[in-house]
């Protein structure tokens, strides 16, 4: 067990440009959420998989967000035509089905819109 | 809808003095609560986790928090910082039935030597 990893850990990019992230979630695992951390505040959810399925999506998730866990297993978090208010630090997490809710959460990446 | 409120986004403490970090909470159900450690650059470690068991809950480092659901708060102490305790903490809420959290705005602890 190794826990959650994401890359890049860090992605600098120009405004205008698209980003994807990957998370890997513990193997065992079948929930992966991705939230949104900005300076000085806690995390806000985004979305959140049971498997492959997504199940809720947070209206912070614009049109220009995509998220898809494809095999139930890895994730990506794609943003379209970065915006400078998109910079903030993104972080996986990933629990286990029957759990109270535990989630194991990665190093984050960290993205800067310029 | 579910909220999390941490009163002092700064709290500075001596070393080896009593640390109390502020957590309440709004939910209309009995939640379950966590409390996490975030350092510089990194991502957030479980301290601990209240599930409608014992109301008082230990966690890693020395740390514990106590449910009190008459005062919807479940702060978190250690009887004695530590220099490695500096770091920032949140407290997080998750409904039974759902599966997010909600977080506070976190509380930045700073311990003096």
């Amino acid at each position: 067990d190794t826990g959650v990893s994401q890359d890049p850990r860090h992605k600098i990019t120009k405004r205008g440009q698209n980003v994807t992230f990957r998370c890997d979630p513990i193997s065992e695992h079948n929930r992966l959420y991705w939230y949104r951390q900005t300076l000085g505040q806690g995390p806000e959810f985004l979305t959140y998989f049971q498997n492959e399925a997504q199940l809720e999506k947070s209206r912070l998730l614009s049109d220009r967000f995509s998220a898809e866990r494809p095999k139930g297993s890895f994730s990506t978090l794609e943003i379209q035509r970065t915006e400078q208010g998109d910079s903030a630090m993104y972080l996986c997490a990933s629990s286990p089905a029957f759990s109270y809710n535990e989630q194991f959460f990665g190093p984050g990446t960290r993205l800067t819109v310029l | 809808a579910q909220s999390v409120t941490q009163l002092g986004s700064h709290v500075s403490v001596s070393e080896g003095a009593l640390v109390l970090l502020r957590c309440n909470y709004s939910s209309s159900v009995p939640p379950y609560l966590f409390w996490y450690v975030q350092y510089p650059n990194q991502g957030l470690q479980l301290l601990l986790k209240y599930t409608s068991a014992a109301t008082l809950v230990k966690g890693i480092n020395g740390f514990e928090a106590e449910f009190k659901k008459s005062e919807t708060s479940f702060h978190l102490t250690k009887p004695s910082a530590h220099m490695s305790d500096a770091a920032e903490y949140f407290c997080a809420v998750s409904e039974a039935g759902t599966y997010k959290y909600i977080f506070g705005t976190g509380t930045r602890l700073k311990v003096l030597a």
